[in-house]
């Protein structure tokens, strides 16, 4: 099956640092990306979606001047989390959908962030 | 809007029994994708089943099976004979035409020996 591969696993970066996730298909196209995070014992929150070649989408509440979402081609998403704050430590999970195969979804193994 | 209830927060069984993960959903499109996921602690989720909104037919895998019904809005998720391995967080989704897929909050499901 697809699949899609997220780097780094884990990550441990100062508080007021800045760190990237990187989210790519290994042997698909995704035009659209979804970025989801989830706090210890809590459910995946989805973040945002990402679209190849246009700004992302954002859910409600999520700050996009924070956590910022660069789509920049069908195989490769990235987050990045400016100003690392410990309350940002969580655990960041992608998802890609396959182009013109909207019912299938595949996730990456996620990026467990603590921010010290 | 598109909501995903799992109202049994923790389950802990026995070896060997049956257990029934509930799910009930909420969606206004006609067309809707609903899926079970596993996640073990390892935090990787690991896709089980994916359903279509037009296909009532319940699904049998292994000692895995699901029950769709559209009249009360469900897609329940049993284990028959359940093993230690099966010791985990499965998550019920939904997707509507957006794509978006919205995940209940979770069952915790303890397999005790």
């Amino acid at each position: 099956g697809a699949v899609v591969s997220q780097h780094p696993s884990w990550v441990i970066c100062k508080s007021g640092t800045s760190v990237k996730i990187e989210c790519r298909s290994l042997d698909f196209q995704a035009t659209t990306m979804f970025w989801y995070r989830q706090f210890p014992k809590q459910s995946l929150m989805l973040m945002a979606t990402s679209n190849e070649g246009s700004k992302a989408t954002y859910e409600q509440g999520v700050e996009k001047d924070k956590f910022l979402i660069n789509h920049a081609s069908l195989t490769l998403s990235t987050l990045t989390v400016t100003s690392a704050h410990p309350e940002d430590s969580s655990f960041y999970i992608c998802s890609a959908r396959l182009t013109g195969h909207l019912t299938e979804a595949f996730f990456g193994q996620g990026t467990r962030l603590t921010v010290v | 809007a598109q909501k995903v209830t799992q109202a049994q927060t923790e389950i802990s069984v026995v070896e060997k029994e049956d257990v029934t993960l509930d799910c009930v959903y909420e969606t206004r499109d006609t067309t809707y994708y609903l899926f079970w996921y596993k996640q073990p602690p390892s935090g990787e989720l690991v896709f089980l089943i994916r359903r279509n909104s037009f296909d009532e037919q319940n699904e049998i895998s292994g000692r895995y099976s699901w029950n769709f019904q559209k009249s009360t809005s469900s897609f329940n998720f049993t284990i028959t004979a359940s093993q230690v391995v099966d010791s985990a967080v499965y998550f019920c989704a939904l997707s509507e035409a957006d794509d978006k897929i919205i995940f209940g909050k979770g069952t915790r499901l303890h397999i005790l020996p």
